[in-house]
């Protein structure tokens, strides 16, 4: 079951640019964890946000999270192309139990330098 | 170092044709997990184990099975039942079961068919 979407599917974006995407989810959740996967690659984690939290940095992330609005965006500043990967918000959906995390299908990151 | 050993990264399987994919771990985590993910698409969980000898199914488990006998190694066999097989297969660990622990992944294994 598909608990969290990532928007948009597709971004381009100059080097030296700020990114945002963006994830929703359907059930109330515990946590969200962001994750980065290069082409042909595993994913790599980035930052996770717990339920209480609202924003989180680490280096050029910024994740905040809405759980009214049941979403979370991630930005990226300063944009290089060493971050061109796909992107992965994942949940972990109270109603399916704490053991479990669910992934989003993911925003195709391209830095064009 | 440590980390998630996937083997082979690439796997040609022939119809009626049972293989395995290897996951090893040295990051002396718990739990470990089975992903499979299709073109464009994100991760769907096939079976995940908190702790040695001891597995449950996932979102997808039809046609695969699993075991975890070591608690570095839990490996993926992709049986003849399942017939859609191709797809690029991840395996992670995390310290626990609990997910608010992040999760560490190998390098995964593409697996076609022949």
């Amino acid at each position: 079951s598909q608990q969290g979407e990532e928007d948009p599917q597709a971004l381009s974006i100059q080097e030296g640019e700020n990114a945002t995407m963006n994830c929703s989810y359907k059930t109330s959740i515990n946590n969200l964890q962001w994750y980065r996967q290069n082409s042909g690659r595993g994913l790599v984690h980035l930052i996770l946000i717990r339920s209480n939290e609202r924003e989180k940095h680490s280096g050029r992330l910024r994740v905040t999270l809405d759980t009214s609005k049941k979403s979370s965006s991630l930005l990226i500043t300063a944009s290089r192309a060493a971050d061109t990967a796909s992107y992965f918000c994942a949940t972990d959906a109270q109603a399916q139990g704490a053991q479990k995390l669910v992934f989003g299908q993911g925003t195709r990151l391209t830095i064009n330098p | 170092d440590g980390g998630i050993t996937q083997s082979p990264k690439y796997l040609f399987r022939k119809e009626g044709q049972n293989v395995t994919l290897s996951c090893e771990q040295n990051l002396n985590h718990d739990a470990m997990y089975w992903y499979r993910q299709d073109p464009g698409q994100g991760l769907r969980l096939i079976y995940y184990s908190q702790i040695v000898n001891d597995f449950q199914k996932g979102d997808i488990a039809e046609g695969y099975s699993v075991s975890r006998e070591k608690k570095e190694s839990f490996p993926l066999t992709v049986t003849s039942a399942q017939k859609n097989p191709t797809a690029f297969y991840l395996c992670a660990s995390s310290i626990t079961g609990h997910a608010l622990q992040p999760q560490h992944f190998g390098d995964g294994t593409r697996l076609s068919i022949l």
